[in-house]
């Protein structure tokens, strides 16, 4: 069964400080991954997708994420946190058989410290 | 262009009572997505629809219906409201293309069922 797993419920960081945002998956066939983030009160953004191509994709807000195949890994990083970036983001995979529907993990809150 | 809007905000119902969340679009988007957001469990699909006038079940469609009688708008029904059903409703909408898959998100909507 497809499936999407993001392993920390909390994840703080300094600001200026590197961050990455955990999630693995497990899926049959080729994967269609995505990022979200969700401010206070506010429905989800997207940030950025991997469908095919090269494996360092680039999105929103400097934003970026890592496909790696073999580790069936998606994590997000940014090179330098932002007091501002502190958020609940989500990590989501496309259903197989399906081109339409997304599968989300539970979430991942990010913490920035000034 | 406005995206994805939900009406009403907020909305308290005692048990057994009914009522209709109304999600809007207007970027003629093809699918649309009812999801419901509880703490720690991410995104759980409701319904969906993947064009006017078709509807399709989700991961939890108990307890809940839905309408799609005009491209640009998708109803979720609650017909007798149960604590259960206590949680954040999110509208979102896709264009379904082949490079597209990512989904737009209206604000969301809260709802208690005492």
């Amino acid at each position: 069964a497809q499936s999407v797993a993001q392993p920390e419920d909390q994840v703080n960081v300094a600001e200026g400080n590197p961050l990455t945002v955990k999630c693995t998956y497990s899926v049959s066939g080729n994967p269609y991954l995505f990022w979200y983030v969700q401010y206070p009160n506010r429905g989800l953004q997207f940030l950025l997708k991997y469908i095919t191509g090269d494996n360092l994709v680039k999105g929103s807000y400097g934003f970026e994420a890592e496909f790696n195949k073999s580790q069936t890994s998606f994590h997000l990083k940014k090179p330098s946190a932002l007091v501002s970036d502190s958020a609940l983001y989500f990590c989501a995979v496309r259903v197989r058989m399906s081109s339409y529907k997304l599968i989300f993990g539970s979430g991942t809150r990010l913490l920035v410290r000034p | 262009n406005a995206g994805v809007t939900q009406t009403p905000k907020f909305r308290v119902l005692k048990t057994g009572q009914s009522m209709t969340l109304l999600c809007a679009q207007d970027m003629n988007h093809e699918y649309m997505y009812w999801y419901r957001q509880d703490p720690g469990m991410g995104l759980r699909l409701i319904h969906y629809s993947v064009g006017e006038g078709t509807t399709a079940k989700g991961e939890v469609p108990d307890g809940y219906n839905v309408s799609r009688l005009k491209k640009q708008n998708f109803l979720l029904g609650l017909e007798s409201a149960a604590p259960s059903q206590t949680s954040v409703y999110f509208c979102a909408s896709s264009n379904g293309r082949q490079t597209s898959y990512e989904q737009y998100f209206g604000p969301g909507t809260r709802l208690t069922v005492t």
